[in-house]
């Protein structure tokens, strides 16, 4: 099974700020790792496809790079409604699997 | 727009099988790549539970293999979970979601998702 890992688990930022999540996978999925975010009380939802292709109506701000087992979440000039729960899915083979989850925290 | 929507009960008793219905709106489920079921126990991470293609064909994870089951239900348009011998650690909210418009694996949409608590 591939198992995903992400880093850092919690991060506190400002309004404003620039947010950089990492996943890595135990074993080279290409570009097969999407992510997605999910609010308190809410079902997750994809912000980022094959690694790097935003989700219709996901801002901008939101970018994701990587290949291979290293991949890159980043959040420019933070928002209130972004302050979330972030999670990697490896979309490579079966078992899928989900990374730790990063939760992005007021400063 | 596609619209899923879980159902089931909210409380199941230990040693029992767990039986949820994911219902489809917007969509014809035999016309989507895949189906899929993950779940959420409070506080914690997403786990994939399983997912089922339009043809029928079922993957499962592994560390709940011997006890869970997918099927899809094209006359009522939805597809269903059950997950036997359930214990405290099977409680968690459960989601159902989809993907239907590319032969991929993640998932886009989900539904709201359903608290189960597993207790006597």
């Amino acid at each position: 099974d591939i198992q995903m890992t992400q880093s850092p688990s919690s991060v506190s930022a400002s309004v404003g700020d620039r947010v950089t999540i990492t996943c890595r996978a135990t074993q080279g999925i290409t570009s097969w790792l999407a992510w997605y975010q999910q609010r308190p009380g809410k079902a997750p939802k994809l912000l980022i496809k094959a690694a790097l292709s935003l989700q219709s109506g996901v801002p901008s701000r939101f970018s994701g790079s990587g290949s291979g087992t290293d991949f890159t979440l980043t959040i420019s000039n933070l928002q209130p409604e972004d302050f979330a729960t972030y999670y990697c899915q490896q979309a490579n083979s079966f078992p899928l699997t989900f990374g730790g989850g990063t939760k992005v925290e007021i400063k | 727009q596609v619209d899923l929507q879980e159902s089931g009960p909210g409380l199941v008793k230990p040693s029992e099988t767990l039986s949820l219905t994911c219902v489809v709106s917007g969509y014809s489920i035999s016309s989507a790549y895949y189906w899929g079921w993950m779940r959420q126990p409070p506080g914690k991470g997403l786990e994939w539970i399983g997912s089922i293609f339009h043809s029928g064909t079922t993957y499962y994870n592994p560390s709940l293999k011997s006890r869970v089951s997918i099927s899809l239900d094209t006359s009522k348009n939805q597809f269903s979970l059950k997950l036997s011998s359930v214990t405290a650690a099977d409680t968690a909210v459960y989601y159902c979601a989809g993907q239907t418009s590319a032969a991929v694996y993640w998932f886009d949409p989900w539904g709201q998702g359903i608290l189960v608590t597993v207790s006597s």
